[in-house]
């Protein structure tokens, strides 16, 4: 059973940063692509940022976090990461860990997602 | 960018009737477009992928239909489970990953 479980979420004051991070289990974790996609309280769902997997080389942000979120994956503990920096009231948020797959760019497996609080 | 509109809003039915969602995209995206269901408090799941196919264990009640700029999600009839918001999405081109304001399906 695939299984991501995100953690690292928090209240940090704006300019501050904070780092996720998802464990995953249950798949072959090094092929697949994998993402962070937020969702605002009572808003829908916005792409944050994916790393691709071992067939492939690319890093995607959103424009809206390019420049101080970075993602990371280390393939030998199965876990993928989002250090964000500078942060802004506007980067509050549930943040999901999401499994790309069906020829990557759809979200076939999320976490239940990780809590970030952006406030003075 | 391309832009996806979903329709309604809300869309306030009976259990055993059947759902009809909208998304509708500022330009072609082929068939390049999915479908996922978010209930309260749950992270969202994959229904639909390619515009018309099942995700893995999806009920065969929930249909896909659509290409270019018109797409369509049928419930063909509701389960009190299938209460939930619905988010369309586009992989076509740059930033790859782009959702639609999301439908409430809300029981009437």
């Amino acid at each position: 059973e695939v299984q991501l479980v995100e953690s690292g979420g928090g209240l940090v004051k704006p300019g501050g940063s904070l780092r996720l991070s998802c464990a995953a289990s249950g798949f072959t974790f090094s092929v697949y692509t994998m993402s962070w996609v937020r969702q605002a309280p009572g808003k829908g769902l916005e792409w944050v940022s994916s790393i691709a997997g071992s067939s492939n080389t690319y890093i995607h942000y959103a424009d809206s976090v390019k420049g101080r979120f970075t993602i990371s994956r280390d393939d030998a503990q199965n876990s993928v990461y989002l250090q964000m920096n500078s942060l802004r009231a506007e980067d509050a948020a549930l943040y999901y860990c999401a499994r790309e797959d069906y020829g990557d760019y759809y979200f076939d497996s999320w976490g239940q997602g990780t809590l970030v609080t952006v406030s003075p | 960018e391309i832009v996806l509109t979903q329709s309604p809003a809300t869309l306030s039915l009976s259990p055993g009737e059947r759902a009809t969602l909208s998304c509708r995209a500022s330009q072609s995206v082929s068939n390049f477009l999915a479908w996922y269901q978010q209930k309260p408090g749950q992270a969202p799941r994959l229904l639909i992928y390619d515009a018309s196919n099942r995700a893995t264990g999806i009920p065969a009640r929930f249909t896909g239909s659509g290409s270019g700029t018109d797409f369509t999600l049928t419930i063909s009839s509701l389960e009190p489970e299938d209460f939930a918001f619905y988010y369309c999405q586009h992989r076509t081109n740059w930033p790859w990953r782009t959702f639609g304001q999301g439908t409430e399906v809300q029981i009437k």
